[in-house]
């Protein structure tokens, strides 16, 4: 069953605003990642963060992780047109096989110059 | 690139058709996974091979066969396949099976007449 749960299925934003997609799952985990993918391509792993980490950043990306909500958000911070892609969170759970991650359906983020 | 490749990029073939899809890793990982992505679904993980040995089938019909002949190449053979079959098909790879970043290639693009 899908574990991991992303919102809003669509974001359309202009260039230089930020942008923030979440992520819900719903069994206890060791770590959640972030990829992106660009139209018809492989996916790109973005940032991890662990179960006892509360946020993480990496460049003009901020991951934040609140375990007691089984919620994750990654914030885009001053959009690029070539940030537009589609965002992916993905969970191992204590439930799934070792090695196993279990992919959202995506938010799909289109930035306009 | 990720150094992870995958040929062909695109395929097209009848349902009594026989064919093979490679995924080639150049990053000294031991664990190596095939995906399928379907328009609108979430990535669906379909075989785990770590250390050459097949440690998941999610259940995935016989008509798609893995082949991992050592932890740098992965197959997945194709026969008699379905219209729904079609999709990207995605391989990873990463150091181990325990589920931390995976490398994905950029995908073969399936289609089934």
């Amino acid at each position: 069953s899908q574990q991991g749960e992303e919102d809003p299925q669509a974001l359309s934003i202009q260039e230089g605003e930020n942008a923030t997609m979440n992520c819900s799952y719903k069994t206890s985990i060791n770590n959640l990642q972030w990829y992106r993918q660009n139209s018809g391509r492989g996916l790109v792993h973005l940032i991890l963060i662990r179960s006892n980490e509360r946020e993480k950043h990496s460049g003009r990306l901020r991951v934040t992780l609140d375990t007691s909500k089984k919620s994750s958000s990654l914030l885009i911070t001053a959009s690029r047109a070539a940030d537009t892609a589609s965002y992916f969170c993905a969970t191992d759970g204590y439930g799934g096989s070792q090695g196993n991650l279990i992919f959202g359906k995506g938010t799909k983020l289109s930035v306009k110059p | 690139e990720t150094g992870v490749t995958q040929t062909p990029r695109h395929l097209v073939m009848g349902m009594t058709n026989k064919k093979s899809l490679k995924c080639e890793q150049h990053l000294g990982h031991n664990a190596m996974y095939w995906y399928k992505q379907s328009a609108k679904k979430p990535l669906e993980l379909m075989f785990v091979y770590n250390f050459k040995e097949q440690t998941e089938n999610n259940s995935v019909p016989s008509r798609f066969s893995p082949e991992c002949p050592n932890s740098s190449h992965l197959f997945l053979h194709l026969h008699t396949l379905q219209p729904e079959d079609s999709a990207l098909y995605l391989c990873a790879s990463s150091l181990d099976s325990t589920p931390d970043e995976q490398f994905f290639g950029p995908g073969t693009r399936l289609t089934v007449l």
